[in-house]
């Protein structure tokens, strides 16, 4: 059971957009810290896609955008591509456990 | 920047393993190094980190007393090890940078290193 809870699964069509959400509590994100999502493509190393909540490095599209509000976060995907078929995951920081915690991850199915 | 972690390990129920990434285009001792872990078909685990300056370490409670993370500056290389495995160790382990302050984020990472447990 992960600390943070996202979706399992979500998909869409491409072009459409999707909303992954990540849950977590008053000892991780309520807590103030940040939440960063990474992108991990089939078979390789997760590569951060939003830091800080809602900053992209240099080389994400703007088609990807974070978000944070309370104890839980988003990252938005819009106009879904084929190349945008991989699992996501959520990270912060909880200060009970004193650890870096992540989400389950979410896979994304473009259609 | 690379963090360039050792081969593929199989090891027996009982053994331990010794994972490396060696690291190169950044300054070695300004960052954590943190290991991170996946089983198969799973999602990511964070184990534990190692301050690359001071060598001092955090480990996540399920770890403590099986992992001992290390590095040698002298060669900008970081080492995880983890005994007494069993099948639940098998999975990909990732070295993977961090600067040092809670909120932020791990910016690059290792390859991965599968190790596989099995009699």
């Amino acid at each position: 059971q992960s600390v943070l809870t996202q979706p399992p699964s979500v998909s869409g069509a491409p072009g459409q957009s999707v909303t992954i959400s990540c849950t977590g509590s008053s000892s991780n994100i309520g807590a103030g810290y940040d939440v960063h999502w990474y992108q991990q493509l089939p078979g390789v190393a997760p590569k951060v896609l939003i830091y800080g909540n809602n900053n992209r490095p240099s080389t994400v599209p703007d088609r990807f955008t974070g978000s944070k509000s309370g104890t839980s976060a988003s990252l938005a995907i819009t106009g879904l591509q084929a190349e945008d078929e991989a699992d996501y995951y959520c990270q912060s920081y909880d200060r009970s456990l004193s650890a870096s915690v992540f989400g389950g991850g979410t896979k994304l199915t473009v259609l | 920047v690379r963090l360039v972690q050792s081969g593929t390990e199989v090891k027996k129920p009982g053994a331990s393993v010794k994972v490396s990434c060696k690291t190169s285009g950044f300054i070695f001792t300004d960052f954590y190094m943190h290991w991170v872990r996946q089983a198969p078909g799973q999602g990511l685990e964070w184990m534990g980190w190692l301050n690359l300056k001071s060598g001092g370490t955090n480990y996540a409670q399920k770890f403590r007393g099986r992992v001992t993370m290390t590095s040698d500056t002298s060669i900008n290389t970081a080492y995880m090890d983890l005994s007494s495995l069993t099948s639940d160790d098998t999975a990909i382990y990732y070295c993977a940078r961090k600067l040092p302050h809670t909120n932020t984020w791990f910016d690059r990472w290792g390859q991965g290193t599968l190790v596989t447990v099995s009699s």
